[in-house]
């Protein structure tokens, strides 16, 4: 059964820092493309993030590019995502998501981060 | 403002047949596969359809269409359980981004 476990989100300042961690069991976690994607309290899903297999290719929504950092441990099958430089607007539930043929297919449960003062 | 539109809110009763669409262009739907994405009361979402195939669980009361710039979610024999958030997704090459619909809300009457 394919899982995915978001980790680490909570309550940070404006310009603060928080590293989202995506625990992935049940599939072969080397194989796949895997994405953030975020939703604001009471809005729809915005795309964050794609990696690749290997780490090397990594696709960001204008909004975050510079700020956050998705990267892959395929020793860990882990996912994560670095956000620095956190603004009010990026308060959002992060979901963690496998793509299949460059479309989610399964997705984890939401970790909540909140950047306020 | 979403690149991909969709309705707002649709409703039907149960055991009816309804249609939800996903307009875009050809920058992303008349190009790419489209995903759907079924979300209850914000939990996480679930994919309901990549492109005409189902995806794993999901029965087969759900299916899906494309025409020119616009895909369609189509329940066939509706079910209270249905009643949902569905989104739309696919790439869009000129904004070299994954786009989202801003989402229909499904109501089960």
């Amino acid at each position: 059964e394919v899982q995915l476990v978001a980790s680490g989100g909570g309550l940070v300042q404006p310009g603060g820092s928080l590293r989202l961690s995506c625990a992935a069991s049940g599939f072969t976690f080397g194989s796949y493309w895997m994405r953030w994607v975020r939703q604001a309290p009471g809005k729809g899903l915005e795309w964050v993030a794609n990696v690749d297999q290997d780490g090397r290719e990594k696709l960001y929504v204008d909004s975050v590019r510079g700020r956050f950092t998705i990267s892959r441990d395929n020793a860990k099958n882990s996912v994560h995502l670095q956000m620095n430089s956190l603004r009010a607007e990026d308060t959002a539930f992060y979901f963690c998501a496998r793509d299949n043929g460059g479309t989610p297919d399964y997705w984890g449960q939401g970790t909540l981060v909140t950047v306020s003062s | 403002q979403s690149a991909l539109t969709q309705e707002a809110s649709v409703s039907g009763t149960v055991g009816q047949k309804v249609t939800l669409s996903c307009t875009g262009n050809n920058n992303n739907v008349g190009t790419y596969t489209v995903g759907w994405y079924q979300q209850i009361s914000h939990g996480a979402p679930k994919t309901v359809m990549i492109g005409n195939s189902l995806a794993s669980g999901i029965p087969d009361r759900f299916s899906a269409s494309k025409s020119g710039t616009t895909a369609s979610l189509i329940i066939s024999g509706l079910q209270p359980e249905d009643e949902a958030d569905y989104y739309c997704s696919t790439w869009d090459y000129r904004l070299n981004a994954w786009v989202f619909g801003g989402g229909t809300k499904l109501t089960v009457l």
